[in-house]
């Protein structure tokens, strides 16, 4: 089973700023299944990248992803306060099933 | 709007079994997966399973398997998620997460997508004495 890993942990950064996500696979995974979620206090999670570098529907273009084979990163190029939330990575696997990351914490400095 | 809907709160006893409901509406019900998704409480997201509404076909998470099963009724666009012999471990939210399978074709090459793009609000389910 393939495991991912997110870093740093939490974030802490002000309103303006870049911040930059990782998130490293135990072993290669497939772009096209790749995916990042935001996810505020006392709600769903909401897809905010597909197929590593894909924006969903309504998503600002503050928000880019890149990577491939083990590592990928989310990027939110300047922080609005509403972006202030955790961000998961996930991916689909050959075994048919998703795993998540544990998440990174992008707090206010 | 597309949206997923799923019922109330839940508070069980340890070993009892408890059924979640997922109503879609917005698309069609059998043209995507439903997947369910839990996370408890200060934690993260862990997926459970998915399922096609359209043929029934399902894949359970390893950890899971034995425990879960997942239904729909096409009548109502709705599934269900039932786990069994719950334990406090299980205290969670619980959410149903539609499953989009893209397929791309760029320069006669396929590029095959998987992702949840629309998800419920979630269900809490407590089990406690």
């Amino acid at each position: 089973e393939i495991v991912l890993t997110q870093s740093p942990g939490t974030l802490s950064l002000s309103p303006g700023e870049r911040a930059t996500l990782s998130c490293r696979a135990s072993q290669s995974v497939s772009s096209s299944y790749l995916a990042w979620y935001q996810q505020k206090p006392g709600q769903a999670p909401r897809l905010l990248i597909y197929g590593a570098s894909s924006r969903a529907t309504g998503i600002p273009d503050r928000f880019s992803g890149s990577g491939s084979g083990t590592d990928f990163t989310l990027t939110i190029s300047r922080l609005e306060p509403e972006d202030f939330a955790v961000y998961y990575c996930q991916q689909y696997g050959s075994s048919g099933g998703f795993t998540f990351g544990p998440g990174t914490k992008v707090d206010i400095k | 709007q597309v949206q997923l809907v799923q019922s109330g709160a839940e508070v069980k006893k340890p070993g009892a079994s408890v059924k979640v409901s997922c109503k879609a509406s917005g698309y069609t019900f059998t043209s995507y997966d439903i997947n369910w998704v839990r996370q408890a409480t200060g934690q993260g997201l862990e997926w459970m399973g998915w399922m096609n509404p359209n043929s029934g076909n399902t894949g359970y998470a390893q950890k899971f398997q034995g425990r879960v099963t997942m239904t729909r009724n096409t009548s109502i666009s709705t599934a269900y998620m039932e786990l069994s012999s719950l334990r406090s471990e299980d205290t969670a939210v619980y959410y149903c997460a539609r499953g989009l399978r893209d397929i791309v074709v760029v320069v006669a090459e396929y590029y095959y997508y998987y992702y949840m793009d629309v998800w419920g609000k979630g269900t809490t389910v407590t089990v406690s004495s």
